[in-house]
Parts: C-alpha cells; sequence; structure tokens
C-alpha cells in the first residue's frame, strides 16, 4: 500500500522565520509531488508541484525532491501569520498513474 | 488552473435522506474525482469519474452509496445515500488539469 508520512505538527515558527515542513513516500516509483495549503474549513489550494530532483523556488516557497532518498520538503521563507495553515503532501505514482495519495497533513501556526 | 464550481457548500441533513452534490468545472477535464475528508483527517479518495464509463471506486466505497454520474467533460454529481451520522463530512470535487489536481470548495454535510 502507498504511502505519504508527514508530521502531523503543530509546527510553529516565530514570524519571519523559515518553516521547514517534510514527507516521505513509500513508493519508489512515484514521479509527480504536490504540496498543498489548506486553510481551516477551506479546501485545498495547490501551492507547489515538482518532478525532479533538487529544488524549485517560487516566490517564499521552496520544494526540495530527493527520489533516492523518497523524500520532499516545502520550505516558506520568511513566514507570516497567513501562512498559518494545514499543508499537504501528495503523492502521485508513475507513467500512467493517476491517483494521488495525500498524507495526513502537518499544521503550521506563524507566531507574530 | 482549473475553476471548480461545488454546490451546495454545505448541508444539513436527516438520516436516511440522500443528497447529491454537483461540480462544475470551467474546462473540459477527462478525469474527476470525489473525496471525502473527516475532521481532522486528510483526504480519501472516494471514486474516479471518467466521462463515458462507470466510476472507479476506492476499496470500501460502494456504488450503491455512493452513485457517480458524469455525462460530460465538464460535470459530475456525487449522490451520498441513505445517510447515517457517520458520513457527515466534507465532501471535495477534484479535477486533473495539466497534470495538476485542483478542489472545488467542498461541501460540508451533516447528518443528523
Amino acid at each position: 500500500q502507498k504511502e505519504v508520512e508527514q508530521n502531523s505538527g503543530p509546527l510553529s515558527v516565530p514570524e519571519g522565520a523559515i518553516a521547514s515542513l517534510n514527507c516521505t513516500y513509500s513508493d519508489r516509483g512515484s514521479q509527480s509531488f504536490f504540496w498543498y495549503r489548506q486553510y481551516s474549513g477551506k479546501s485545498p489550494e495547490l501551492i507547489m508541484s515538482i518532478y525532479s530532483n533538487g529544488d524549485k523556488e517560487d516566490g517564499r516557497f521552496t520544494a526540495q525532491l530527493n527520489k533516492a532518498s523518497q523524500y520532499v520538503s516545502l520550505l516558506i521563507r520568511d513566514s507570516q501569520p497567513s501562512d498559518s495553515a494545514t499543508y499537504l503532501c501528495a503523492v502521485k505514482g508513475g507513467a500512467g498513474s493517476y491517483q494521488l495519495t495525500f498524507g495526513k497533513g502537518t499544521k503550521l501556526s506563524v507566531i507574530p | 488552473s482549473a475553476v471548480i464550481s461545488q454546490k451546495p457548500s454545505r448541508d444539513i441533513c436527516q438520516r436516511g435522506t440522500s443528497l447529491t452534490i454537483q461540480c462544475q468545472v470551467d474546462s473540459q477535464v477527462t478525469m474527476m474525482f470525489w473525496y471525502r475528508q473527516q475532521p481532522g483527517q486528510s483526504l480519501t479518495l472516494i471514486a474516479t469519474a471518467n466521462q463515458g464509463s462507470e466510476a472507479t471506486y476506492e476499496s470500501g466505497f460502494v456504488i450503491d452509496k455512493f452513485p457517480i454520474s458524469r455525462p460530460n467533460l465538464t460535470f459530475s454529481t456525487l449522490t451520498v445515500s441513505n445517510m447515517s451520522p457517520e458520513d457527515s463530512s466534507i465532501y471535495l470535487c477534484s479535477v486533473e488539469f495539466r497534470y495538476e489536481a485542483f478542489f472545488g470548495q467542498g461541501t460540508r454535510l451533516t447528518v443528523v
């Protein structure tokens, strides 16, 4: 069974600090990796996708992927109180696979 | 990204009744997905709906309980049948658009 593991948190960081969110996955054949942000009472919102080993940056967000270690992370620089949310890691399998497997999410609190 | 309109946004229903949730997308998409998210939990895939074919249900979900329609490439419905309090949850429609998954606003269902 494919599994995606995340530390449930809560992770608390002071405003302006770097928040680091981690995710591991069990299916070595996984090819696509996504980070979603979910505010309380709202639906998940895609913030980053990454497909190749290394780093991908988008504004204050950086996704990091290491397929050999089966590890993907999300860094949030200059964290803001508005970043307080649950962050879901999602993984899709290899070619032809269309299903996403979600982790349970990490709750992030940014303290002003 | 794809814009997804899901309704109703919330409902309170009597046990034993049924509720149909609608999902409309602003682009033609091959695959639409229905998820359930119970309080404090991650997303669980109920079924995958392709236009012109029967929906594919995940383990633990059956067509009699969660019938799905997919009449065209922009619309789908999920019915929650013969509801019990255990069906109280958030139901989410999702589509894959350019290899990324996007979500509707969700339907918060409470069964009393």
